[in-house]
């Protein structure tokens, strides 16, 4: 079946500091979304993508859409607390497919 | 908008009982929701598709007779978890797809349900 390949798994970073991360798949997806999820809740959509190569903002998040469609990647700028919890890419045909998920944990 | 809710949110019961999770979707209709299971520290792994009026998809390995999905209208699917075993121990999350939505593949996640058996 298909699968994402998410990474790093997890990040230790100090507050203030610019995050990323990034999916690769080996098939391709003509959407790709990307979402957090805090413990003991369901995923949130922060962003997403429905374009080749399209480069997407929300506020200090910014995702862009490979070129390739297997990709994508995720940045946060100035990372402050409330960014803890587990980041997934998921590519989306009929269905979703989730990374592996990354783990992000902010030193204050 | 877009809101989608679990009932319960967590759920403990004996081993060979059955649990039933419910999936709203608030304000908005969904033809279509999904099921799926989360493990500690893992990703979410699709179960089953839901469909409104018709029988549940499944992906591979889901036991259909294990995971009964009943899609009775276009805001409620329900999972029962029948005879329930403590491997069955885990994170359920449904989602929900809205039929009137611009980009109607945007699916939107429930809060989750967290199911430990005893």
């Amino acid at each position: 079946g298909q699968q994402l390949n998410q990474s790093p798994q997890s990040m230790f970073i100090q507050e203030g500091e610019d995050v990323s991360m990034n999916c690769t798949s080996s098939s391709i997806f003509n959407t790709w979304l990307w979402y957090k999820q805090d413990p003991g809740e369901g995923p949130v959509l922060l962003i997403a993508l429905y374009k080749a190569g399209e480069l997407t903002s929300n506020g200090r998040l910014t995702a862009q859409f490979g070129i390739t469609r297997k990709d994508s990647f995720l940045n946060i700028s100035a990372s402050i607390p409330s960014d803890v919890g587990i980041y997934f890419c998921a590519g989306l045909d009929q269905k979703l497919v989730f990374g592996q998920g990354t783990r992000l944990t902010i030193n204050p | 908008g877009a809101v989608v809710s679990q009932h319960p949110s967590w759920v403990i019961c004996k081993s060979g009982t059955s649990v039933k999770i419910e999936c709203r979707s608030l304000d908005f209709q969904a033809t279509t929701m999904f099921w799926y299971r989360q493990f500690p520290k893992q990703s979410l792994m699709l179960m089953a598709t839901s469909n409104e009026g018709s029988k549940a998809t499944y992906e591979q390995g889901v036991e259909k007779d294990k995971f009964l999905i009943n899609h009775a209208s276009l805001t409620l699917s329900t999972l029962t978890v029948t005879s329930a075993h403590p491997e069955d121990s885990s994170f359920y999350i449904c989602s929900a797809r809205d039929m009137l939505a611009v980009y109607y593949n945007e699916q939107f996640f429930g809060p989750g349900t967290r199911l430990t058996v005893l």
